[in-house]
């Protein structure tokens, strides 16, 4: 059975880092690029970025591009978020998700963790 | 960037009905690259739709897609009690992926 579980989420300041991760199992997670998708409260969802299977490509939504920062650890079958300088629309529900397809990433999600709240404020 | 825009916001139905929600990009998709997922309260999507009209693993096929190009539907054939909730439609034809539609919400009539 694949499970996706996400850890990390706390409440932080303005202008504050934190780091996201997720641990995976029930899947070679190594064969599998990996996204986080994050959800405002009472809003729709929001693809953030994306890490191919090798880590060797990585892609940010503009929204976050040069403020976060996507990575993986395949010996660990976890993949991780850093992110810096937030700002209160920054405040969301933090999904790890699956890629659908093996190998090359083909950008939709067949497997979603239950996410972790992150909560930007002062 | 290409915008997908769902309608209707809300669809009110029964039990029992069949359910036709739609899913229109700003431009062409390519390949038929879009899907569909539901979203329970306080729960995570579930992938129900890829690749336009693909039934993901152990989604009962009550559920079916169709369209392409600009146009995409999602039908629900008969309404069961469990499948009223909120759905998004997202394109992934585009690299990076980058795109979900602001959703429609099925509600029980």
């Amino acid at each position: 059975e694949v499970q996706l579980v996400e850890s990390g989420g706390v409440v932080v300041q303005p202008g504050g880092s934190l780091r996201l991760s997720c641990a995976a199992s029930g899947f070679t997670f190594d064969d599998y690029a990996m996204h986080w998708v994050r959800q405002a409260p009472g809003k729709g969802l929001e693809w953030v970025s994306l890490i191919s299977w090798d880590g060797g490509s990585t892609y940010y939504a503009d929204s976050v591009k040069g403020r976060f920062t996507i990575s993986r650890d395949n010996s660990k079958n976890s993949l991780y978020l850093q992110m810096n300088s937030l700002r209160a629309e920054d405040t969301a529900l933090y999904y790890c998700a699956k890629d659908g397809r093996i190998a090359v990433a083909a950008g939709y999600f067949d497997y979603w963790g239950q996410g972790t709240l992150v909560t930007v404020s002062s | 960037e290409i915008v997908l825009t769902q309608s209707p916001g809300t669809l009110s139905l029964s039990p029992g009905e069949r359910a036709t929600l739609s899913c229109r990009a700003s431009q062409s998709v390519s390949s038929s690259y879009l899907a569909w997922y539901q979203q329970k309260p306080g729960q995570a999507p579930r992938l129900l739709i890829y690749g336009a009209s693909s039934r993901a693993t152990g989604i009962p096929d009550r559920f079916s897609g169709s369209g392409s190009g600009t146009d995409f539907t999602l039908t629900i054939s008969r309404l069961e009690p469990e499948d009223f909730a909120v759905y998004y439609c997202q394109q992934y034809g585009s690299s990076p992926p980058d795109t979900f539609g602001q959703g429609t919400k099925l509600e029980i009539k």
